[in-house]
């Protein structure tokens, strides 16, 4: 069974269009999170939910909206993609903050 | 100054030899601390916590120095399996978790 599962795992889309990626855990955590890791691989904390609210959201740009429907699904939407949004998308939860994570496989956008 | 620092490297080492990355941070109110390992276009994948008293996973061994605000990693007798990047993850209790831009090693035959 997949602790951390991401949808899809590819994603490839226009600039100017609107897509979302879809993260579940199956773990029991409480806290869930959204990476990016760009093209030169640094991974940057994008939000942080716990119990379903939003804790942490690193001056990510309004497009991006986290939707957490329950402790075990978190939702990215983001609107009218831009080019410098290509990037590796993870999701990854947590028992509680601060402790370890648990990453998913990771969602390749390109937007073209 | 960036709020966690490593040395990216690439550590290029033969295999068995012992390879050893550190990692420093500027938040002293940091209250946990990993590294993780992430192979080439997979996810970044748990490796060990990392205490005050220091801890041993095989060839692995972690170490946090609170008063200087750095960990480190030291891997014995390496393996060409190791070759990987390494992050260390340097979290709040607020829930913030900043990682490192990564240590890359190859262990070469």
């Amino acid at each position: 069974d997949t602790a951390v599962s991401q949808t899809p795992k590819y994603l490839v889309t226009q600039m100017g269009n609107d897509k979302s990626i879809k993260c579940e855990q199956n773990l029991g955590h409480d806290t869930m999170y959204w990476y990016k890791q760009d093209s030169k691989k640094f991974l940057k904390i994008m939000f942080s939910y716990n119990n379903k609210e939003l804790i942490i959201n690193e001056t990510v740009p309004n497009r991006f909206s986290p939707k957490s429907p329950d402790k075990a699904h978190l939702n990215l939407h983001i609107n009218s993609l831009e080019l410098g949004d290509s990037a590796v998308y993870f999701c990854a939860s947590s028992r509680d903050r601060p402790y370890e994570q648990y990453f998913g496989p990771g969602t390749r956008l390109t937007v073209t | 100054r960036k709020e966690v620092e490593q040395d990216p490297g690439p550590f290029n080492v033969p295999e068995g030899a012992t390879v050893a990355f550190n990692c420093t941070y500027s938040n002293s109110a940091s209250q946990s601390f990993f590294w993780y390992r992430q192979d080439c276009r997979k996810e970044p994948k748990l490796l060990m916590s990392v205490y005050s008293s220091g801890n041993e996973d095989g060839r692995f061994t972690a170490q946090l120095n609170r008063a200087s605000q750095y960990i480190s990693l030291l891997i014995r007798d390496s393996k060409l399996s190791d070759s990987a990047t390494y992050l260390c993850v340097v979290n709040t209790n607020a829930g913030k978790s900043t990682f490192g831009d990564g240590t890359t090693l190859t262990v070469k035959p």
